[in-house]
């Protein structure tokens, strides 16, 4: 069975640091990409970006480009989700998804909830 | 990039079919056969209920269907059940630097 499985809840503060993983399982984890959607609470799904997992390439979409990096370490066939610096603002459920080459995802994770408070 | 407009809400009786709509530009839903939709239920994880317009991945009842017109994609729901309540997620490539965009989510309300 392919399934994205991901790291569990995290409560951070303004300022803090956070890394989220997203580890494939079931299937050839560098022959698709990754990618990342941020769903603040009550809200849509906003495309964050991808990544591929074979040599790393990112795509950020310029709404979140420069405030988080994607990375991957195939080895395990983790992707990553971090941020150096978090805001209030970032507060919202993150999901990695399998995306394929005409550009759907399936599967996603179960998400991961990023509560961020002072 | 604005994210692909969709009703707020939809409603419809248990039996019947309701349409959901999605439009973009000739940029994203006209321009390519990379249009996809989601369903998704309170607290749970978007799920893939149709790629590339028109197609239904292996499991997915046939009571949900996909077309274009124009700049215009649509998701089709028969046969109404309750089960089906949920929010639905259209999904497009974009010639955009951002390259892929979301449609602002359709409230679906089985009466």
């Amino acid at each position: 069975e392919v399934q994205l499985v991901q790291s569990g809840a995290e409560v951070k503060k303004p300022g803090e640091s956070l890394r989220i993983s997203c580890k494939g399982s079931g299937y050839s984890f560098t022959s698709q990409w990754i990618g990342w959607v941020r769903q603040m609470p009550g809200k849509g799904l906003e495309w964050m970006g991808r990544i591929d997992p074979d040599d790393s390439y990112t795509n950020y979409s310029p709404s979140f480009q420069g405030h988080v990096t994607m990375s991957v370490d195939k080895s395990i066939t983790t992707a990553y989700l971090q941020w150096s610096s978090l805001k209030a603002s970032d507060t919202a459920v993150y999901y990695c998804a399998r995306l394929a080459s005409s550009w759907y995802g399936s599967p996603w994770g179960q998400g991961t909830l990023v509560t961020v408070s002072s | 990039q604005s994210a692909l407009t969709q009703p707020a809400s939809v409603s419809g009786s248990p039996g019947q079919s309701i349409t959901i709509s999605c439009t973009g530009t000739s940029s994203d839903v006209g321009g390519y056969y990379y249009v996809s939709w989601y369903q998704q239920h309170p607290g749970k994880a978007p799920k893939l209920m149709i790629y590339e317009v028109s197609n239904r991945p292996s499991g997915i009842s046939n009571r949900f269907s996909g077309s274009r017109s124009d700049n215009t994609a649509s998701l089709t729901i028969s046969g109404l059940q309750a089960e089906d309540e949920a929010d639905y997620y259209c999904s497009s490539y974009t010639s955009s630097s951002t390259h892929y965009v979301f449609g602002s989510g359709t409230k679906v309300t089985v009466l």
